[in-house]
């Protein structure tokens, strides 16, 4: 079955540092790719989406994706958090033949000020 | 555009009682999709519909749950009976065509005594 493995449950950063969240999808065929951010209390936002082109994605407030098709990863990477961006961030994957978003776990992100 | 609108915003119902969540997807979008969050199992896909027509309810937990849409705006979700594991936070989602950007309502929070 498909899936969609986010590899950091928890990750803890102080300001200032450096963010990359893996993400990796079982699935050979064509995908849309998305990050998705949830805000304490707050519903999903898209961050970041990946349908086709150039493999490295600019998404809002600064984050960044690459997508890699011979390891079918697609990481989320900020070189400078801020504590704004404590919140959980979701990798999803559409598969090209269906309409259903495969989400990953989650990763739980916690910026120190 | 005013979004994906979901009511109610919060929920507290006792055990056995009867739970309608109703979501209105963004104008002209033509997917709804209903997920449903919870700490243990994360976001899961329960159905989802395109141009009015379930096209998958593979997710629906049990026959408890039903869900309806009457017309291009307006879906509901309904539990019944309702059980204190049917807690979680329940989205609303639409999209335009099933591959594209899926666009999350602020969610319902339910909670069963």
């Amino acid at each position: 079955a498909q899936s969609v493995s986010q590899h950091n449950h928890h990750v803890i950063l102080s300001e200032a540092a450096s963010l990359e969240l893996g993400c990796n999808y079982s699935y050979g065929g064509t995908v849309n790719l998305f990050w998705y951010v949830q805000y304490p209390g707050q519903h999903l936002q898209l961050l970041l989406k990946y349908f086709s082109g150039d493999p490295l994605v600019k998404g809002i407030k600064g984050f960044e994706a690459e997508f890699i098709k011979s390891k079918f990863s697609f990481n989320l990477r900020k070189p400078s958090v801020q504590w704004s961006d404590t919140a959980e961030y979701f990798c999803a994957v559409i598969l090209s033949n269906t309409g259903k978003l495969i989400f990953g776990q989650g990763t739980t992100l916690q910026v120190k000020p | 555009d005013a979004g994906v609108i979901q009511s109610p915003r919060h929920e507290v119902t006792e055990m056995g009682q009867e739970v309608t969540l109703r979501c209105k997807p963004i104008s002209g979008h033509d997917y709804l999709f209903w997920y449903r969050q919870t700490m243990m199992r994360g976001l899961e896909l329960l159905i989802y519909f395109n141009n009015n027509v379930p096209i998958d309810d593979s997710g629906m937990p049990e026959d408890r749950f039903s869900a309806k849409m009457p017309n291009a705006s307006f879906s509901t979700l309904k539990i019944q009976p309702s059980e204190p594991r049917d807690s979680a936070v329940y989205f609303c989602a639409s999209s335009l065509r099933g591959v594209e950007t899926q666009y999350f309502g602020p969610g319902t929070r339910l909670l069963v005594l």
